[in-house]
């Protein structure tokens, strides 16, 4: 049982380029999520998926685009990076769906990427 | 959300108790109290969380004032592998139509002394 994997942990992109980032989570859990964290900084919800098949805008989503593949796996695609989305990346996941009593709701996350653009 | 206050640093003796406070005045009725910590360089790992009553877990105790205005986070035999940095968040309970994600602010970092 990995929990949450990210992939890569570390990437390095020139300022126009794409890229996606990759998130699996293995404990069956409906929800999953991007953030980012910038230095300093707490984390800022980029995306979230509450199901299998559906995606919502967080509170930063200008720039990103996700696809939630199937229950497991939700990634994170750069169509033209810029240099203001040097960050850390952080995927999380929770067993709830949208509706259930957040209370109830722990998120889990991954160990995050690091990606810079030059 | 209601907003939360913690000290910006702390220090605590290795072996010895860490108590880290966090003030949530504006707390509402529906409101749980989460506690997170991210060790540098890792993503963030869930703690503890409650609404009303004490919890306990095997990583920590929660104290919660009557009031709800207040909460303790309690490590019990700190470790120099508990120097992270601490987050107490208060989140709506089933607020699904908005952003269904956790707001981190500042946080205590939190730093175990040899």
């Amino acid at each position: 049982n990995a929990g949450v994997t990210q992939t890569p942990k570390f990437q390095v992109l020139k300022t126009g380029q794409s890229m996606t980032l990759q998130c699996a989570q293995d404990m069956n859990h409906n929800s999953m999520y991007w953030y980012r964290q910038d230095p300093g900084m707490g984390l800022r919800l980029i995306y979230y998926s509450a199901s299998e098949g559906t995606t919502d805008k967080g509170e930063v989503p200008n720039g990103y685009n996700v696809s939630r593949l199937n229950k497991r796996e939700f990634s994170l695609r750069l169509e033209s990076a810029a240099p203001s989305q040097t960050s850390v990346y952080f995927c999380a996941s929770s067993e709830g769906t949208s509706g259930r009593a957040w209370g109830t709701d722990t998120q889990y996350f991954g160990p995050g990427t690091r990606l810079t653009v030059l | 959300d209601a907003k939360t206050t913690q000290p910006p640093s702390m220090d605590c003796a290795e072996g010895r108790a860490a108590n880290l406070p966090c003030n949530h005045s504006t707390i509402s009725g529906n409101e749980y109290v989460y506690w997170y910590r991210q060790i540098h360089s890792q993503g963030p790992q869930y703690i503890i969380h409650g609404l009303k009553n004490n919890e306990t877990n095997e990583m920590a105790s929660l104290i919660i004032t009557e009031d709800r205005k207040s909460s303790t986070l309690i490590l019990p035999h700190a470790t120099l592998r508990d120097t992270a940095v601490y987050y107490c968040i208060v989140r709506v309970e089933g607020s699904g139509g908005g952003a269904d994600g956790l707001t981190f602010g500042k946080g205590t970092h939190l730093i175990i002394q040899p």
